[in-house]
């Protein structure tokens, strides 16, 4: 099984709002990435974790803030976001993040639009 | 600055023809190799994944690696119109992230 989940599939909120993004994956796997990606663009990296500690921050705002609660979930908690912010954001999985580029699984994604 | 390169395309190509798909990349110390499939408003989906230099075949897709070119190719034969879509080649090194280049898009003509 190499599924993983992402919820919701589709959120619209305001500039003010605060939301979460969640994401599961029951396939033992202990490294686990958040990627924005704009229409016709490739998928950017913002998050790492590896073995629930965050291995890689790259340069994200503070409005996003990742958390890691155990091995199978991510969550991205969302706050005063700005209408750029606007994107597909995909979670994906991989072994465990120590050996390098491993193969990484991706979720369906949330589309998220900000107003 | 690490960098993966696809021509964007679109690359057309008849139904049943083989299409050819290509990327390089900048960093020699590139350790694993991966061909993405994305649908339009879908998620990357994993294609084939090669760390040797050669070929690696499963089914339709052919994987190609060529480390001294820094070079790594996707064919796929017997195209159909299902495998319309973007293909992104992705590098992974020695850190957790792996690279993506900006897809190429292909057009399988019926």
């Amino acid at each position: 099984d190499t599924e993983v989940t992402q919820t919701p599939k589709h959120l619209v909120m305001g500039m003010t709002n605060k939301k979460s993004l969640k994401c599961e994956q029951h396939m033992g796997h202990r490294a686990m990435y958040w990627y924005k990606q704009k229409a016709k663009k490739p998928p950017e990296l913002m998050f790492v974790y590896s073995y629930e500690k965050l291995s890689i921050n790259e340069s994200v705002p503070s409005r996003f803030s990742p958390e890691c609660p155990n091995s199978s979930l991510l969550n991205l908690h969302l706050h005063a976001l700005q209408p750029e912010d606007s994107a597909l954001y995909l979670c994906a999985s991989s072994q465990d993040g120590t050996s390098g580029g491993e193969t990484q699984y991706f979720g369906p994604g949330t589309r998220l639009l900000v107003l | 600055q690490k960098e993966v390169e696809q021509n964007s395309g679109p690359l057309s190509v008849p139904e049943g023809a083989i299409a050819s798909l290509n990327c390089t990349y900048s960093d020699r110390g590139s350790q694993s190799f991966f061909w993405y499939r994305q649908y339009s408003g879908k998620s990357p989906e994993l294609i084939m994944f090669i760390y040797s230099n050669g070929d690696k075949e499963d089914g339709r897709f052919t994987a190609q690696l060529n480390k001294a070119s820094q070079y790594v190719s996707l064919l796929i034969r017997d195209s159909q119109p299902s495998d319309s879509a973007t293909y992104l080649c992705a590098v992974g090194g020695v850190d957790d992230k792996i690279i993506f280049g900006k897809g190429t898009r292909l057009h399988i003509l019926p």
